[in-house]
């Protein structure tokens, strides 16, 4: 079982938006603003598409956009688009060297 | 360009050890902290080990700690985890993160493309 729960899958339509949820606790999620989003394609290594909640880094597209309200983080894809099916995992810091990083257990989006 | 080239995976018997390497490059290594984490396969990611810049803090996940040491040689630009006492629950395909900053906590931003590590016997 992983330490932040996503849902299994999602699925929209060309041009619609879509929002994954990963929920954590107050240890992590609802602690820092240390979240971060990855992408992965069917054996391709994860691709950063947000940290620190909601920063995107350079060469991301500004449809994926992050959030954070209490235990739960956000990512909104928006204008969904064929590239963007694929995994999504959702990662927070966990307040201590000892207990490091934890991660969603991935979300499949499927674009209809 | 960041490149991450992680090596040493295999085949292992369970109980024996392994050592996987991650050659860096495209960035000043010793300014960054890097990571660990590895996949089952058809399974998501966990978090392995951090170590930061300067090795002064490091972590591992419950599910290694005492098992594995993550090390790293920052004049050769090298990342390292010593897996001992390997088990079936281990096989993973195995990544070399790079850090957004200098200590633990911050983002993984760039990784390799992974070494498969295969623990059976």
């Amino acid at each position: 079982q992983s330490a932040l729960t996503q849902p299994a899958s999602v699925s929209g339509s060309p041009g619609q938006s879509i929002t994954i949820s990963c929920t954590g606790t107050s240890s992590d999620v609802g602690s820092y603003n240390l979240v971060s989003w990855y992408q992965q394609h069917p054996g391709k290594a994860p691709k950063l598409m947000i940290y620190e909640v909601s920063k995107r880094p350079s060469g991301v597209s500004n449809r994926f956009s992050g959030s954070k309200s209490g235990n739960t983080a956000s990512l909104t894809i928006s204008g969904l688009q064929a590239e963007d099916e694929a995994d999504y995992y959702c990662c927070s810091y966990a307040g201590s060297s000892t207990r490091g990083r934890v991660f969603g257990g991935g979300t499949k989006l499927t674009v209809l | 360009e960041v490149q991450l080239v992680e090596s040493g995976g295999g085949l292992v018997q369970p109980g024996r050890s392994l050592r996987l390497s991650c050659a860096a490059s495209g960035f000043t290594f010793d300014d960054y902290a890097m990571h660990w984490v590895r996949q089952a396969p058809g399974k998501g990611l966990e978090w392995v080990s951090g170590i930061s810049w300067n090795s002064g803090s490091i972590g591992y996940a419950d599910s290694v700690k005492g098992r594995f040491t993550i090390s790293r040689d920052n004049a050769k630009n090298s990342l390292y985890l010593q897996m001992n006492s390997l088990r079936a629950e281990d096989t993973a395909l195995y990544y070399c993160a790079k850090s957004k900053g200098s200590g633990v906590a911050a983002t993984a931003d760039y990784w390799g493309q992974g070494t498969l590590v295969t623990v059976s016997s």
